[in-house]
């Protein structure tokens, strides 16, 4: 079942902007991935945190993890039209092997032109 | 970063036939693969886990003798959808890890099922 709530559910912004988007997850993890997929696409991936770390680049993307309040958040800067997509967080855990990832809800982004 | 295919990336079948998606990973040996389904504006969810050699095991829910996974080598694992009806219509996606300390998943670009 998914863990992840993503939030906003979407995002509508002028190209130049930066774009906010925030998860929250229920249990314990050792990672946590975000990945964009463009309409009826695959999964790209984007950037992977580790649970003992806090913040990470790459890029325009700015990625943070708050463990103790089970959140993360991607912040996009100065967004381009060609940012257009769904943005997905995915939590990575390692109890009993279990090694599949467990996606949020998505945030669906579209940046103005 | 890795690369995944998925064959075939559209089909169009009738109710009651069986479909086969192939995932391979083309330039890492996958050693575990993942089967996900995605139905439209919705995220994705897991529908099994295939390490190579061993059956598959199904999340909770999806009928293992309806969704056939077979994880024969280190590149390769396939999905069947059997006796398909219009309800299992669905983008299906693989992901394939080699189980390194990244963890990192490396997804396919999916296939777009659509039973009429």
């Amino acid at each position: 079942s998914q863990q992840g709530e993503e939030d906003p559910q979407a995002l509508s912004i002028q190209e130049g902007e930066n774009a906010t988007m925030n998860c929250s997850y229920k249990t314990s993890i050792n990672n946590l991935q975000w990945y964009r997929q463009n309409s009826g696409r695959g999964l790209v991936h984007l950037i992977l945190i580790r649970s003992n770390e806090r913040e990470k680049h790459s890029g325009r993307l700015r990625v943070t993890l708050d463990t103790s309040k089970k959140s993360s958040s991607l912040l996009i800067t100065a967004s381009r039209a060609a940012d257009t997509a769904s943005y997905f967080c995915a939590t990575g855990h390692m109890d009993t092997g279990r090694r599949a990832l467990t996606f949020g809800s998505g945030t669906r982004l579209q940046v103005q032109p | 970063g890795a690369v995944v295919s998925q064959h075939p990336s559209r089909v169009i079948c009738k109710s009651g036939t069986s479909v086969k998606i192939e995932c391979r990973s083309l330039d890492f040996q996958a050693t575990t693969m993942f089967w996900y389904r995605q139905f439209p504006k919705q995220s994705l969810m897991l529908m099994a886990t295939s390490n190579e050699g061993s059956k598959a095991t199904y999340e909770q829910g999806v009928e293992k003798d309806k969704f056939l996974i077979n994880h024969a080598s280190l590149t390769l694992s396939t999905l069947t959808v059997t006796s398909a009806h219009p309800e299992d219509s669905s983008f299906y996606i693989c992901s394939g890890t080699s189980g390194g300390l990244t963890d990192t998943q490396y997804f396919g670009p999916g296939t777009r099922l659509t039973v009429l």
